[in-house]
């Protein structure tokens, strides 16, 4: 079935560069869907960060646009995401998950997440 | 403050019904689907409910979506104790050309 499976610094510096990873396993990142970053502060709700597919094409949140880059890998089976530069605001649990576009658009298989802290 | 409004919380006793709404816009749920998620404790979101009232498979019939206008619903009926979570509505936003996520409701079952 399809895994997801987040992986990064669990700790980086204010100003610095939060890099994530996320390994797809039991289904191919070169079929027609999004992949994608969620992010949820301690105790708080759901942001939208930014989406991918296969070809490059990409979707952010306009309020993270400045600092945010999302690339993918296919040969690996890996999209990642790049925050820059970060401050204690970014400390959040980060999810990768699988986006279906068309009418029906949703996020259906989701990663278990890793918590990121901004801390000097 | 998050584009989608939901209740902070909600609660109800076990076997009864919640209902759980979810207000917006015409640039997000006026013209598109909404989706709920449903987070446990600890735990990443899980698929609730899509295309406004559809059911993922393995998803109870006692959770039922529903739209109108600008504004979702999501109705729990037969409540059970491991019904309680936070639930968040999600809609894609044509006008910020991207996903927008309710504030979420923490569901308590007394």
């Amino acid at each position: 079935q399809v895994q997801l499976q987040e992986s990064g610094p669990g700790l980086v510096k204010p100003s610095e560069t939060l890099s994530l990873t996320c390994t797809v396993s039991g289904f191919s990142i070169s079929y027609d869907y999004f992949w994608g970053w969620i992010r949820q502060p301690p105790g708080k709700g759901l942001e939208w960060i930014t989406i991918i597919n296969h070809n490059g094409d990409t979707f952010y949140n306009p309020s993270l646009r400045s600092r945010v880059t999302i690339s993918v890998d296919t040969s690996k089976k890996q999209f990642s995401l790049k925050l820059s530069p970060v401050t204690a605001a970014d400390t959040a649990v980060y999810y990768c998950a699988r986006m279906v576009r068309g009418a029906n658009k949703k996020f259906d298989y989701w990663g278990q997440g890793t918590l990121v802290t901004v801390s000097s | 403050q998050s584009v989608l409004t939901q209740p902070p919380s909600a609660s109800g006793t076990p076997g009864q019904g919640v209902t759980i709404s979810c207000s917006g816009s015409s640039s997000n749920i006026g013209i598109n689907t909404v989706n709920w998620y449903q987070q446990l404790p600890g735990t990443a979101p899980k698929l609730l409910i899509f295309g406004d009232n559809q059911r993922p498979s393995g998803v109870p019939d006692r959770f039922s979506g529903s739209k109108s206008g600008t504004s979702a619903s999501l109705a729990i009926s037969g409540l059970q104790s491991e019904d309680e979570a936070d639930y968040y509505c999600a809609a894609w936003d044509d006008s910020l050309n991207g996903w927008v996520f309710g504030g979420g409701t923490k569901l308590t079952v007394l």
